[in-house]
């Protein structure tokens, strides 16, 4: 079965440069989660998309964006980084069936802020 | 607030022991928990969702259990190969769609 795919697998940056993080969906899945996962860290919350409009927003920084293209790939936009920002970065996808969210995740990009 | 409290942080067991971890939640309204398995470096891999209390899910070794403050996964003989960290995760059932996670169990099986 398809799952989710991310690229890059890893990442190496250094500070005060940018990062682009992409995630493809499990086809037919309508909704895209962005989290942030830190060493011995559950997973931060940081934004989702249902069928490409913007549906919820957690802890994302205001030097991160992301969006959902037409395809339903999406792409979260990391500027100005920080070495703080050195973590684990999953998307998740689902299908919303009744209200129910079964998130299936990517294998995750390992950012290195150095 | 949504909150989720897993226990015990860290579980060491010996090969063919079984044993239990807990996933206790408040939560206004449950519309669905979920477990998840986390190998070092790697995405969450979706086990199972529990909808409603006295519900039982099992997979292999792993049996999940919900009552209306928490869940147990019991893990029947567990085997080296189960050594992951296992998460939880709750929806509740107003408000936002997003899941509020606990910070897993780290479960390590020695032969």
């Amino acid at each position: 079965a398809a799952g989710v795919i991310q690229s890059p697998r890893h990442l190496i940056k250094e500070k005060r440069e940018t990062a682009t993080l992409k995630c493809y969906p499990i086809p037919r899945h309508d909704t895209v989660y962005w989290y942030q996962q830190g060493p011995g860290q559950d997973p931060q919350f940081l934004i989702s998309f249902y069928e490409k409009m913007q549906s919820d927003k957690g802890s994302i920084p205001d030097r991160f964006s992301a969006q959902q293209f037409s395809d339903y790939h999406s792409e979260l936009n990391m500027s100005s980084l920080e070495l703080g920002d050195s973590a684990l970065y999953f998307c998740a996808s689902s299908f919303q069936r009744e209200g129910l969210v079964e998130q299936f995740f990517g294998p995750g990009t390992r950012l290195t802020v150095l | 607030e949504d909150q989720v409290t897993q226990s015990p942080e860290a579980l060491r067991l010996q090969e063919g022991e079984s044993s239990s971890l807990n996933c206790s939640y408040t939560v206004s309204g449950l519309r669905g928990l979920f477990w998840y398995r986390q190998d070092p470096g790697k995405g969450p891999e979706f086990l199972f969702t529990l909808y409603s209390a006295g519900e039982e899910k099992e997979k292999e070794r792993l049996k999940a259990t919900l009552t209306k403050k928490e869940s147990f996964l019991h893990i029947t003989a567990p085997k080296p190969e189960d050594s992951a960290t296992y998460l939880c995760a709750v929806q509740a059932a107003g408000g936002s769609y997003i899941p509020t996670f606990g910070r897993g169990t780290s479960l390590i099986v020695h032969p």
